[in-house]
This record gives structure tokens, sequence and C-alpha cells, in this order.
């Protein structure tokens, strides 16, 4: 069976520090994987996803990036953060099919403070 | 993708069904309806999704209407833990588009 994994589950870093999350699946092979935030009192919000190793798409602009070194792993990452890159972050997967229904998976998420 | 509207929230008692309601009007032919959950400080999770007729898996019902424009998920027997947030979604299915968009849902309680 398909099991996702997100870590820290919770964070708390200083305005302009550095940002490191990981994401990894397994169990499945060539998954298309999401990056999405909820902040407080707001809904998800799709931030990346990608289809293949090295491919990134980003939907909104903002102070993050992501990247995918390997097949099963999903890294979001930030330079410097900022108070406003508080919230809930959600990584989930799905796999290609011919039918293309697409059902997304999601991980346990990680709860990040910005202070 | 067509855009839902759903109640901000709604109640039900432990043990009767829970019906929510969502509207998706400008649906087009190859949009099917998604239905999500997110139990508070947890990730969504999928629930059921249909695109004509309706569907029935162990967790809920999911009735189309004939013109499509609206749809309603069934909990059959609410129980406490189905407290949690009900996103209706409306996207095309396959090719490229593989987002889905979220939007505040129905905060769904269900009461002892």
């Amino acid at each position: 069976s398909q099991t996702i994994h997100q870590w820290p589950a919770t964070l708390v870093q200083p305005v302009g520090s550095p940002l490191s999350l990981e994401c990894t699946v397994e169990g499945t092979s060539n998954p298309n994987l999401y990056w999405y935030r909820q902040a407080a009192g707001r809904g998800l919000q799709l931030l990346f996803y990608s289809v293949g190793i090295g491919q990134i798409s980003s939907e909104v602009p903002q102070n993050l990036s992501a990247s995918r070194p390997q097949d099963r792993q999903f890294i979001l990452s930030s330079k410097k953060l900022l108070l406003s890159d508080s919230g809930f972050y959600l990584c989930a997967w799905s796999a290609k099919g011919l039918a293309g229904i697409n059902e997304q998976f999601f991980g346990p998420g990680t709860r990040l403070t910005v202070l | 993708d067509a855009k839902t509207t759903q109640p901000t929230s709604m109640d039900c008692a432990e043990g009767r069904a829970a019906n929510l309601p969502c509207n998706h009007s400008t649906i087009s032919g190859n949009e099917y309806v998604y239905w999500y959950r997110q139990i508070h400080s947890q990730g969504p999770q999928y629930i059921i999704h249909g695109l004509k007729n309706n569907e029935t898996n162990e967790m809920a019902s999911l009735i189309i209407t004939e013109d499509r424009k609206s749809s309603t998920l069934i909990l059959p027997h609410a129980t406490l833990r189905d407290t949690a947030v009900y996103y209706c979604i409306v996207r095309v299915g396959g090719g490229s588009n593989y987002k889905l968009t979220f939007g505040k849902g129905t905060l769904l309680t269900v009461n002892p």
C-alpha cells in the first residue's frame, strides 16, 4: 500500500530564516506530487505541483520554491521566511491514470509558525 | 474548472443522515464532481467522485442531478468522527489538468 510522509510535523522559525520541508511517498512510482498551504481561517491553496523529477510548476508567485530531486521526494524551501509564510503545509500525491481521475492522497502536514 | 457553491456550515444529529448540497451550475460535460473532507488539523481525505451517475462507496453516496448543475453528498449514518469541513470540487479529469481547487467548503458538525 502507498504511504506519504511529511516532516517535521511542527516547526517554529524566526523571520528571515531558511526553510526546508520534506515529503516522501512509498509504494508507488512516478507519482504526481503537490504542495498546498492552508493559512489560518482560509482554504487550501495549491503552491506547486510536479509530474516528474526536476519538473516543477508554480501556481502562485511567492517566497517559496520546490524541488523534486528523486521520483518520490518533494521538497519545499525558502531562503528567507516571512511572517505571511505561516500556515499548514500539506503534501499530496496522485497516480497517473488513463482515465485521469487523479484522486489525491494527502500527508499529515507540517504546521509552520514564523515569528 | 467550474465554480462550486456550498453552505458555510451544517449540523446533523449523530446516527442520522447528513445531506451536504453543492451547486455547480456552470459545470461542463467533461467535468467530474469530487468530494473531499478535512478533519481538523489533518490533510484532506478523498470521499467519492462522479460524472453523471449516482455513486456509492463505503463512506458515502453521491447524488448528481440529471442536469448535473448540483449534487448532494450523503453520509447515511453520521458519527461524531464525521465532523469535518467537506469540499465539493468540480474539475476536468485527465489530460494535463492535475489540479484540485479547494473552496471554503461546508463545516459539518455532528452533534451527540
